[in-house]
């Protein structure tokens, strides 16, 4: 079945410092969409990469999409006490209606 | 606009109680989606309705069932409580094939 797994699982960075995560999927995904939710609250859109190879930037946030469309990465250069939270990657095969959640992962800033 | 609104927010029931999560959305749109998220696993989802008057399983529909009650609301049912349902309870909506709304989450403990 569809598995997303995202690496590392916790991450605890120095305010400053740059942070990047992983998302690899077992099959090929026709999308994939980011999320972050911060402590205590619920998922909230970041963005959604569509292309095969298609880079993307917010501010500090720079998102990939894999060439073969089975991986993606968000990295966050200087790091903020604001990028506190969990970083979901959530991708969908064509066709589907459904998303699939990776595991998620949590970075600390330390001030 | 309020965007997709839970309750309860929090809610604990001893073992074989019933209760029902209530999700409603006033965006308008057709899919809705319930989940449910523990540590370290990430969202996994419950049941969705991809339009009025249809439902379909997720990953782990066993021990829910739901009810596209109208457009704007979506409700999940647990009819026998067990301690393995304790969780975090996440609604969400989304229009088309774009970004996934979440409410505010129900915080459910089994006794």
């Amino acid at each position: 079945g569809q598995q997303v797994m995202q690496i590392p699982q916790y991450q605890h960075v120095q305010e400053g410092e740059d942070f990047t995560t992983y998302c690899n999927s077992s099959t090929t995904l026709s999308n994939i969409q980011w999320y972050k939710q911060r402590p205590g609250g619920h998922p909230v859109f970041l963005i959604q990469l569509v292309k095969s190879g298609e880079v993307k930037k917010q501010k500090r946030l720079t998102f990939q999409f894999g060439e073969a469309k089975k991986n993606s990465s968000l990295h966050i250069t200087a790091t903020q006490t604001t990028d506190v939270g969990t970083y979901f990657c959530a991708g969908r095969n064509t066709g589907a209606n459904n998303l699939f959640f990776g595991t998620g992962t949590r970075l600390t800033v330390i001030p | 606009n309020a965007g997709v609104t839970q309750t309860p927010k929090f809610q604990v029931l001893k073992t074989g109680q019933s209760m029902t999560l209530q999700c409603a959305q006033d965006m308008n749109h057709n899919s809705m989606y319930w989940y449910r998220q523990d540590p370290g696993m990430g969202l996994r989802l419950i049941y969705y309705s991809a339009s009025e008057g249809t439902t379909d399983k997720g990953e782990v529909p066993n021990g829910y069932n739901v009810s596209r009650l109208n457009k704007r609301e979506f409700s999940l049912r647990l009819e026998s409580a067990a301690p393995s349902q304790t969780s975090v309870y996440f609604c969400a909506s989304r229009a088309g094939l774009n970004e996934q709304f979440f409410g505010p989450g129900t915080r459910l403990t089994v006794l």
